[in-house]
């Protein structure tokens, strides 16, 4: 299984501010016959399904608003949130999907202000 | 708009069977343009994929449950359903069922469904 390891497993940002999440998997999530890595981000608040942010790495899901950005390559991985806005306080998974049709997701980050 | 409901009982017994279903509405579930998918959360934790079946009815599963978990298809009632044998304490979770547009993400969420496993 490839297993995905997150960190911070927290972090506190100040509004406005900049946000980073970093996320590797314990093994390549870059399929080289297409050049895509198979990672997706998460947002989940309190007591709501997960939403899906980014995939591919990098695509928003169409209605982010674009503070939200995805990076990365092979094995490590960063979302990005250019400047905190109040809404954004949640919990954050990666998941990848290299190996679909199974799956594997972090263990979640939470970010508060 | 695509709507996913899981339904089912929010308390099961140790050693007995938990059986949910989740309702779609919105879409097919012989679209073969998606695979659809069953997750849990134990309280305050993490996420955790349990299995998945196509619009053709081929299902896997997560190597952890496989030996006591199953997924199926019922298309003409439009729902699709788990069942997760012999359960224990530590089944109590948030159980969620999605959608994955053949891509491997999941962009479509129930609202999910609480089960605990009592002892």
């Amino acid at each position: 299984d490839i297993v995905m390891t997150q960190s911070p497993d927290s972090l506190a940002v100040s509004l406005g501010e900049r946000a980073t999440i970093n996320c590797k998997s314990s093994q390549t999530v870059l399929y080289s016959s297409n050049s895509q890595n198979y990672l997706a981000w998460y947002q989940q608040k309190p007591g709501q399904p997960p939403k899906l942010l980014i995939y591919w790495a990098s695509t928003r899901e169409s209605g982010v608003p674009d503070r939200f950005s995805g990076s990365g390559s092979g094995t490590d991985f960063t979302l990005t949130i250019s400047s905190l806005q109040a809404e954004d306080v949640a919990v954050y998974y990666c998941q990848q999907y290299y190996t679909t049709p199974m799956y594997t997701f972090g263990q979640g980050t939470k970010l508060e202000i | 708009q695509l709507q996913l409901q899981e339904s089912g009982p929010g308390l099961v017994k140790a050693s007995e069977t938990l059986s949910l279903t989740c309702t779609v509405s919105g879409d097919s579930l012989t679209s073969t343009n998606y695979y659809w998918a069953w997750i849990r959360q134990p309280p305050g934790r993490g996420l955790q994929w349990v299995g998945i079946i196509s619009y053709s009815g081929r299902a896997y599963y997560n190597a952890s449950l496989k030996s006591r978990v199953t997924i199926s298809l019922d298309t003409s009632k439009t729902h699709f359903s788990l069942r997760l044998s012999s359960v224990t304490v530590a089944d109590t979770a948030v159980y969620y069922c999605a959608r994955d547009p053949l891509a491997g993400q999941f962009d479509y969420w129930g609202q999910g469904t609480l089960v605990t496993v009592s002892s």
